[in-house]
């Protein structure tokens, strides 16, 4: 079992903050890296695959940045909106592995 | 927009126990992947199915298995249900069998066992 790891596990920002947390994963072997949002009583949809390192990925308001070497990647909000509320999930993806590890999620309230 | 959908929403049942429960993937989509979530966890893999056929396998014991039809459908069955069963079971949908696809999820069924 890989270790991977979110941080904060939670969070609250005021509407039209930006923010940022954490995924750390094992530096070495690394093959993909998918981000996830997913509210409450919904289904987890799919933000990001991330597979170079450097590699900068964004979707409206919210972008990822990936380093392979050091083994961590990041997700930006920018100019937080109550909508953004959500939990956000990082999963790892090891060379050669058929298997998706998940962190636990960084679980982000927005406050009007 | 995922199309990807699941049922039981919630489901009960007591130790021992037999469930199935059903996912029905997004159409052309030849991968579906079964994961479980305890509370306060990530979603753990459980299995992939990739064209009918058992494509990947985490640790989960043998009484968890399953199916994937040929009409994009497929089944988790978990038999000898135990209390630690009790989890959010998700599927996801992909339309290749590589890892690096976007998957698509449902909304999971939420299983109890008492």
């Amino acid at each position: 079992i890989l270790n991977v790891e979110q941080s904060p596990q939670s969070l609250h920002v005021q509407e039209g903050d930006s923010t940022n947390f954490t995924c750390s994963f094992p530096s070495s072997n690394f093959y993909a890296l998918h981000w996830y949002r997913w509210e409450t009583a919904k289904s987890p949809e799919a933000l990001f695959v991330m597979t170079l390192n450097g590699d900068e990925k964004k979707k409206g308001r919210i972008s990822a940045t990936l380093n392979t070497k050091e083994g961590y990647s990041y997700l930006y909000i920018k100019g937080s909106q109550p909508e953004d509320s959500a939990t956000y999930l990082c999963a790892f993806l090891e060379t050669g592995a058929n298997n998706l590890f998940f962190g636990t999620g960084t679980r982000l309230t927005v406050i009007p | 927009e995922t199309g990807v959908t699941q049922s039981p929403t919630h489901l009960i049942k007591t130790r021992g126990q037999q469930v199935t429960l059903r996912c029905s993937s997004q159409s052309g989509h030849n991968t579906v992947s079964w994961y479980q979530q305890a509370l306060g966890q990530g979603p753990q893999f459980i299995f992939q199915y990739y064209r009918e056929e058992e494509n990947g396998r985490g640790n989960f014991p043998p009484r968890f298995s399953g199916l994937q039809f040929p009409n994009y459908s497929s089944e988790l069955n978990v038999n000898a249900l135990e209390l630690d069963d009790s989890a959010l079971y998700l599927c996801a949908s992909s339309l290749g069998a590589g890892w690096a696809d976007t998957q698509y999820f449902g909304p999971g069924t939420r299983l109890t066992v008492l």
